[in-house]
């Protein structure tokens, strides 16, 4: 296992409230990348960092935003949760010395009613 | 940009049969490309990649894929099919910068008969 951990795994909430979703890495990466999962779309890209307070957005980054104080950890947010953003939410970290892949945590199912 | 075509949503072979699984990809330079397996509920696992060099690849559980520049494809393949391979597989390109940002396809799930 590529030392992910995804925190919480499953989350229930209502719409207009604030969801922080936590990734943890043992691995010292830095390279760090926040995708959903919807039915139809595979995975889509929301945000990526390299580098502690350095990041970027993805394709899908309306109403996210993240942060990333320390190397290891990597926080996703939902400023004021909408029922479209319920989905299956995965971390992903990347090893930057010569050409890695992405390592996938297990993912955060996220229901917002 | 880039993007990732998997023609076919869902798959259907008896165990032990041969399997491919198609991509096609577009992608202005030379691509990275990736298979990911994905059991229910659970989280994305590599298969194979490709960066450089022979354009056959070898990955985990028996898999292999082969690049192909002229066709735009990196098609999955399995010689012998065993009921644990049923999942979803995902192909996917990444970008050539230090990001490597991928783009996923829409994944093709495959269900094993025995």
């Amino acid at each position: 296992d590529a030392g992910i951990t995804q925190s919480p795994r499953h989350k229930v909430t209502e719409t207009g409230t604030p969801v922080t979703l936590r990734c943890h890495q043992t691995e010292n990466h830095r390279y760090m990348y926040w995708y959903r999962q919807d039915p139809g779309h595979g995975l889509r890209l929301i945000h990526y960092s390299y580098g502690v307070k350095d990041t970027d957005k993805g394709e899908v980054s309306d109403g996210y935003s993240v942060s990333r104080s320390k190397t290891e950890d990597f926080l996703l947010t939902l400023e004021s949760a909408t029922s479209s953003q319920t989905s299956v939410y995965f971390c992903a970290i990347r090893d930057s010395s010569g050409n890695q892949p992405q390592h996938f945590g297990d993912g955060t199912r996220l229901s917002i009613l | 940009a880039q993007s990732v075509t998997q023609p076919d949503i869902h798959i259907t072979v008896s165990e032990g049969a041969s399997l491919e699984l198609r991509c096609n990809y577009s992608y202005g330079a030379t691509p990275y490309l990736f298979w990911y397996v994905q059991s229910p509920g659970q989280g994305l696992q590599l298969l194979l990649k490709y960066f450089s060099g022979d354009t056959l690849v070898q990955g985990i559980k028996g898999f292999e894929a082969e690049f192909k520049r002229s066709q735009s494809s990196f098609n999955l393949r399995k010689p012998s099919v065993h009921w644990s391979d049923a999942a979803e597989y995902f192909c996917a390109v990444g970008s050539s910068g230090t990001a490597s940002k991928l783009t996923f396809g829409t994944g093709t799930r495959l269900q094993v008969t025995l």
